[in-house]
């Protein structure tokens, strides 16, 4: 199984400022990475698939980067409804998932 | 855009199965991977295994073996979920979810997640 890990756990960030989110896989996934949003109550929506590649309606502030095992979610000029939890998946073999990362308001 | 619709929540005795249902409209059936993922309370999300309906092939997760079934019914485009023996531990939502393709990948639909409590 291959391991997902994030970081930080917790993010503290100011609106308007940038959020850079971690994602490290203990084995070479490829670009078969996707990142996630998720607010409490709610289904996780895709955010990001390939890696870099926004999905539908992701608003451009939205960035993903990296191959292999290091990833990176970047959140530029955060708003208000951006304040969630993200989560990555791996795709290469049998899906796994990170245990996310809460941003939060600073 | 597909839609995935789970039915409700349900609160089952330790020992005890559930079985979880996820209908879907727009789009076809039969040629996407339907999966199905755990999240406990405050934890993150679980792969627990998928169905090809057109292949009628399954996959669990090694975590779950034994333990989960899912399963499709074509006719009415609906996956199923089954989690035997329950245990406390298995309180969670459980959503499913649905890929781009016949492959496993990402998911760009998700149910609404159905709550399933465990409690004697």
């Amino acid at each position: 199984e291959i391991v997902m890990t994030q970081s930080p756990a917790t993010l503290s960030v100011s609106p308007g400022e940038r959020a850079t989110l971690s994602c490290r896989a203990s084995q070479s996934v490829g670009s078969n990475l996707a990142w996630y949003q998720q607010k409490p109550g709610q289904a996780p929506r895709l955010l990001i698939y390939a890696a870099s590649t926004r999905a539908t309606g992701i608003p451009a502030r939205f960035s993903g980067s990296g191959s292999g095992t290091e990833f990176t979610l970047t959140i530029s000029s955060l708003q208000s409804e951006d304040f969630a939890v993200y989560c990555c998946q791996q795709y290469n073999k049998w899906p796994t998932f990170g245990q996310g990362t809460r941003l939060e308001i600073k | 855009q597909v839609q995935l619709v789970q039915s409700r929540a349900e609160v089952k005795k330790p020992g005890s199965s559930v079985k979880v249902s996820c209908k879907a409209s727009g789009g076809t059936f039969s040629s996407y991977v339907f999966t199905w993922v755990r999240q406990a309370p405050g934890q993150g999300l679980e792969w627990m295994g998928g169905i090809t309906p057109i292949f009628g092939t399954t996959n669990y997760a090694q975590n779950f073996q034994g333990r989960v079934t899912i399963t499709a019914d074509e006719s009415t485009s609906t996956a199923y979920m089954e989690l035997s023996s329950l245990r406390s531990e298995d309180t969670a939502v459980f959503y499913c979810a649905r890929g781009p393709s016949s492959g496993y990948s990402y998911f760009a639909s998700w149910g609404q997640g159905t709550l399933v409590t465990v409690s004697s």
